[in-house]
């Protein structure tokens, strides 16, 4: 059984450029969390969806930030017009749609923009 | 805003137990408590769970007071790789996750 699988691990952009960060959460999980981490900083919780819903979009900017998990496929979080301050890791978990379930991580996405 | 509290670091030698502290004086019944840990460069980890009785793992022991507002993480002997960043979270269903700053926990070899 697969791990939470996060792609790409490195993604470089310019800036003003978009920025498109898949998740595909674990076997049967249907539950899928967005972090985002600076250096030596902790976990910044960003959204919180489930199939074809999102749940708690709290943590994510206002602005050019947004998250979906369709029926099919990965989760993506994308974001427009990166700028310099969007460089970090960005994490996602998943889990089961079971009460107090534990969250499997990804390795991440580290973006940097130039 | 995190609902635990813990120690931003601890120190332990190689080989000997650990016990890492978490307060949640919040915490509401359906509330589970969740460690997790970050070595270096990696996502997070899964470490150990639990509602209100104690629980053993391959990994480690949790220990949660009776009335709940507290827990330990014990890590019965300590090596170099298990020096990360510990956190411990409460997790209850249809609610997002935040986790606190955690616990930087470095061995001494």
């Amino acid at each position: 059984n697969a791990g939470v699988m996060q792609n790409p691990r490195h993604l470089v952009r310019r800036r003003g450029q978009e920025a498109r960060l898949r998740c595909s959460p674990m076997k049967g999980h249907s539950h899928v969390y967005w972090y985002r981490q600076l250096p030596e900083e902790g976990l910044k919780f960003m959204v919180y969806l489930q199939k074809e819903n999102i749940i708690d979009e709290s943590g994510m900017p206002k602005e050019r930030f947004s998250a979906e998990f369709p029926k099919e496929g990965p989760s993506i979080l994308r974001i427009q017009q990166v700028v310099r301050g969007d460089s970090a890791a960005y994490f996602c978990a998943s889990s089961q749609d079971v009460q107090g379930e534990k969250l499997f991580f990804g390795s991440g996405t580290q973006l940097s923009v130039l | 805003d995190a609902k635990t509290t813990q120690p931003n670091s601890m120190e332990s030698n190689e080989e000997e137990p650990v016990h890492l502290p978490c307060n949640h004086s919040t915490i509401s019944g359906t509330d589970y408590i969740h460690w997790y840990r970050q070595l270096p460069s990696q996502g997070p980890e899964y470490v150990i769970h639990g509602l209100t009785s104690n629980v053993n793992n391959r990994m480690a022991s949790l220990a949660i007071a009776e009335d709940r507002k507290s827990s330990t993480l014990i890590l019965h002997r300590a090596t170099l790789r298990d020096a990360a960043v510990y956190y411990c979270i409460l997790k209850t269903s249809y609610d997002k996750v935040i986790f606190g700053p955690g616990t930087s926990l470095s061995v001494i070899p």
